[in-house]
Order: structure tokens, then C-alpha cells, then sequence
């Protein structure tokens, strides 16, 4: 039950777009279309902004989008504002009934 | 509104044991499956544990298997995990969080977490 993998740091200046991947194995991320994106500002406790790959809980904006190809799923951030400066993180239900979270990802607004 | 506070958190001796609470409102927590995940200081968010709505099936991390118990009162809309056989690799922030059933994600609700520490 590794960890997925994701970029330590990624930035881009306000308006612009980040992309973050999120690289698992056959056994995770790319056997099951149950991938999960969380953003987690210092302090606070993680809010869900994409689940099943691509869907959209009501309240997040559609700036943030979710895909998958293989063993790699990638959120992006399109038209980067200062308040997504925070921590980002991947999830996926894996093989045998368990879920494994990605490393991790710290987004810099330039 | 949704709130999940979690309490029982503490300093622990390694070896010791704990129980962790996790009160839900705002929601009809009997239709969600409840989570535990949980955060070393400075570290990512690790997965522990999940139990369905009913509390008839119960999953849990490898890194906790046989020492950790998820459970749930949906009388109480309360989230239990008993935590035994304590160890320095077990302090974090451990955070309950809500799933709509069936969407396989570790979470949509969250509550603030409480914090366990293991140290003699």
C-alpha cells in the first residue's frame, strides 16, 4: 500500500493554469475510476474538490478539473488565484478494500 | 450546517491504548460511510480506516490492521476508533470525515481532527 506519487512543488502566476499527476499502479489509480482530489490550506482540515476522476462536489468551481490515463490521474487549476496557494492531494480506492493518498503536492501562486 | 468534532485525542504511552470520538450533525449521518485519516505533524494525509453506513463493514490500512477498531453508533451519530498496541508512528492529527456512500472517496465533510501523541 505505496503512497502515489505526486510532484513535491508546482507553481504558476495569477491566471494562469497548474497541472498536478498522480501516479499509481494497475492495483490503484488505474483500476478504478474512483479518484479523489483534496486541497488543504495550512491549518485546515482537507476539502474534497474532485471524486470519481472528474466530478465536481456542488460549491467547488470548475477551475479545478480532474483526469485520468493509465496509471497517472492530473488535476489542474485553470486561471490560478492567490486563495489556491495551498497543499494538494490525490486519493484512490485501491485493491483489497483500502484507499491510498499521494504524497502530496504545495502550490505556489507566483 | 455539517459539523464533525472529534475528541479523545492525547499523550499516550507507547503500548498504550486510546479511543478516539467523532460527533456528526447538520447531516443524516446514517446514510454516510465514515472515515478516519489521519496526519503526521509536517507529513501527508494517511488513510486508516472506513466503515459503511451501517456499520456492518469495516476496511482498514495495513499500517493498522489488528490494532485499530472502526465503529459507529448511528443512535449517537457518533464515530469511535479504538486505538491499540499505541506507537511513535501513530501521532498525528487524526481527522473523521464523511463519504456519500458508494462514491469511494475518503471524504466530502471533515471535522478539525484531534491530536494524538505517542511519547513515554
Amino acid at each position: 500500500q505505496s503512497a502515489l506519487t505526486q510532484p513535491p512543488s508546482a507553481s504558476g502566476s495569477p491566471g494562469q493554469s497548474v497541472t498536478i499527476s498522480c501516479t499509481g499502479t494497475s492495483s490503484d489509480v488505474g483500476g478504478y475510476n474512483y479518484v479523489s482530489w483534496f486541497q488543504q490550506h495550512p491549518g485546515e482540515a482537507p476539502k474534497l474538490l474532485i471524486y470519481e476522476v472528474t466530478k465536481r462536489p456542488s460549491g467547488v468551481p470548475d477551475r479545478f478539473s480532474g483526469s485520468k490515463s493509465g496509471n497517472t490521474a492530473s488535476l489542474t487549476v485553470s486561471g490560478l488565484q492567490a486563495e489556491d496557494e495551498a497543499d494538494y492531494y490525490c486519493s484512490s480506492y485501491a485493491l483489497s478494500n483500502k484507499y491510498v493518498f499521494g504524497t502530496g503536492t504545495k502550490v505556489t501562486v507566483l | 450546517q455539517v459539523q464533525l468534532v472529534e475528541s479523545g485525542g492525547g499523550v499516550v504511552q507507547p503500548g498504550r491504548s486510546l479511543r478516539l470520538s467523532c460527533a456528526a450533525s447538520g447531516f443524516t449521518f446514517s446514510i454516510f460511510s465514515m472515515h478516519w485519516v489521519r496526519q503526521a505533524p509536517g507529513k501527508g494525509l494517511e488513510w486508516v480506516a472506513v466503515t459503511s453506513n451501517d456499520g456492518s463493514v469495516q476496511w482498514y490500512a495495513d499500517s493498522v490492521k489488528g490494532r485499530f477498531t472502526i465503529s459507529r453508533d448511528n443512535s449517537k451519530n457518533t464515530l469511535y476508533v479504538q486505538m491499540n498496541s499505541l506507537s511513535a508512528e501513530d501521532t498525528a492529527l487524526y481527522y473523521c470525515a464523511a463519504e456519500t456512500s458508494g462514491r469511494y472517496h475518503p471524504g466530502e465533510y471533515w471535522g478539525q481532527g484531534t491530536l494524538v501523541t505517542v511519547s513515554s
